[in-house]
């Protein structure tokens, strides 16, 4: 079976354009999860999700960035109008059920870098 | 806002030594998760552990969940260098909404 797979890996945009994260969880996961994690720090949560849902997104700024996991097709996570403070690794997870019943599945990661 | 405190943050050893890595909370957890995450990679499971005083073992490594399910720690025997790396712990439960809440890490390096 295929694991999560995110792209683009690395990623280079300018300040004030938009960045699109794509996530693929593994089949017949349901649930999927964005985590931000910044050099040497721990993975801060951003949003969970369900097939066309949001759950939970507490953990992401109100203002330029969304999250969408449609009915086909991989997860988004779209940061609009980018600031050099957005430049981080942001992984995608998946898990069949809530991940406190099974372990997460993690992506490699995209690495976001805003010049 | 539930914190998962983890200590130290930074460890550096030489190859043979033994080691803990401690992860706290003031909040109760229905399951706590230790990964590990090596540099360019997403992290991936090592251990779940679920019961109060629960102590599972993966080798050279040993994970205990506190009686209150509060903490938990990861004792690894003999470091070796291919256990370098960022270990996380992550708490999730009803009281947490079904998201996961990570610690912020240990970084370890064993040096040959």
């Amino acid at each position: 079976n295929a694991g999560v797979m995110q792209n683009p890996r690395h990623l280079v945009r300018r300040r004030g354009q938009e960045a699109r994260l794509r996530c693929s969880p593994v089949k017949g996961h349901s649930h999927v999860y964005w985590y931000r994690q910044l050099p040497e720090e721990g993975l801060k949560f951003m949003v969970y999700l369900q097939k066309e849902n949001i759950i939970d997104e507490s953990g992401m700024p109100k203002e330029r960035f969304s999250a969408e996991f449609p009915k086909e097709g991989p997860s988004i996570l779209r940061i609009q109008q980018v600031v050099r403070g957005d430049s981080a690794a942001y992984f995608c997870a998946s898990s069949p059920r809530t991940p406190y019943n099974s372990p997460l599945h993690f992506g490699n990661g995209t690495r976001l870098t805003v010049t | 806002t539930q914190l998962l405190e983890q200590s130290p943050q930074f460890l550096s050893i030489q190859e043979g030594e033994n080691l803990t890595v401690y992860c706290n909370s003031s909040s109760v957890f229905s399951s706590l998760q230790w990964y590990r995450q090596e540099p360019g990679e997403g992290p991936v499971l090592l251990v779940t552990v679920v019961t109060g005083g629960e102590v599972k073992k993966l080798k050279r490594l040993t994970f205990q969940f506190g009686d209150a399910r509060k903490d938990s720690s990861l004792h690894i025997t003999a470091a070796q260098p291919g256990d370098t790396g960022l270990y996380l712990c992550a708490g999730g439960g009803n009281n947490q909404g079904g998201k996961l809440i990570f610690g912020q890490g240990t970084e370890l390096s064993v040096k040959p």
